[in-house]
């Protein structure tokens, strides 16, 4: 049950797009579909934004995508807004009903 | 609206128990699956634990395994996570949560448990 390994930081300018990586193993990203991405504010709960690689739940803006490549899951927020700024942390089923998240990574906006 | 609402959180010395219980409403509880995740400060999330719906499985993470226990009632729509011999690594914001099939969906505010002497 290792960590997920996600950039600690990243950002952009308003309007640019970014990208934001998680590799995991053939254990988890790597072997399950079920990658899942979350937003989150300071001192709040996370608010799903991603599950199963590529779908967005209902509400979450058409600007956050995923996508996966072998062991590296990818989210992508394009047109970026100042209220993109937060902490995103990935999640992949690792197997045996366990759970694996990543580092989390802090997005900035310039 | 799923609404869930953690409580039970405090401080507690090393070696020390909690129990931390989890109110949830707005959906059929006995029907989902529920996990226990947690946040240490200024850290990313970290996958404690999970119960089937109808509380015949759990799984731990290795970091808990054989110090915490996840159990449920659902006749009172309630999720516990009872944390034994902590360790002041088991400092965290505590976050329950809904599962959706492929994903931890719903979440709650999250209590706090700090381990200290």
């Amino acid at each position: 049950q290792s960590a997920l390994t996600q950039p600690a930081s990243v950002s952009g300018s308003p309007g640019q797009s970014i990208t934001i990586s998680c590799t995991g193993t053939g254990s988890d990203v790597g072997l399950y579909n079920y990658v899942s991405w979350y937003q989150q504010y300071p001192g709040k709960a996370p608010n799903l934004v991603i599950y199963d690689v590529t779908k967005r739940p209902s509400g979450v803006s058409t600007r956050f995508s995923g996508s996966k490549s072998g062991g590296t899951a990818s989210l992508t927020i394009s047109g970026l807004q100042a209220e993109d700024e937060a902490d995103y942390h990935c999640n992949s089923y690792a197997g045996n009903s366990a759970w694996v998240f990543g580092g989390g990574t802090k997005l900035t906006v310039l | 609206q799923v609404h869930l609402v953690e409580s039970g959180g405090g401080v507690v010395q090393p070696g020390g128990s909690l129990r931390l219980s989890c109110a949830a409403s707005g959906f059929t509880f006995s029907h989902y699956g529920m996990h226990w995740v947690r946040q240490a400060p200024g850290k990313g999330l970290e996958w404690v634990a999970f119960i089937q719906y109808d509380g015949s499985n759990e799984y731990y993470a290795d970091s808990v395994k054989g110090r915490f226990t996840v159990s449920r009632d659902n006749s009172e729509n309630t999720l516990y996570l009872q944390m034994n011999s902590l360790i002041t690594a088991d400092t965290a914001v505590y976050f329950c949560a809904k599962e959706a099939g492929t994903a931890i969906w719903d979440w709650g505010q999250g209590t706090l448990v700090t381990v200290s002497s």
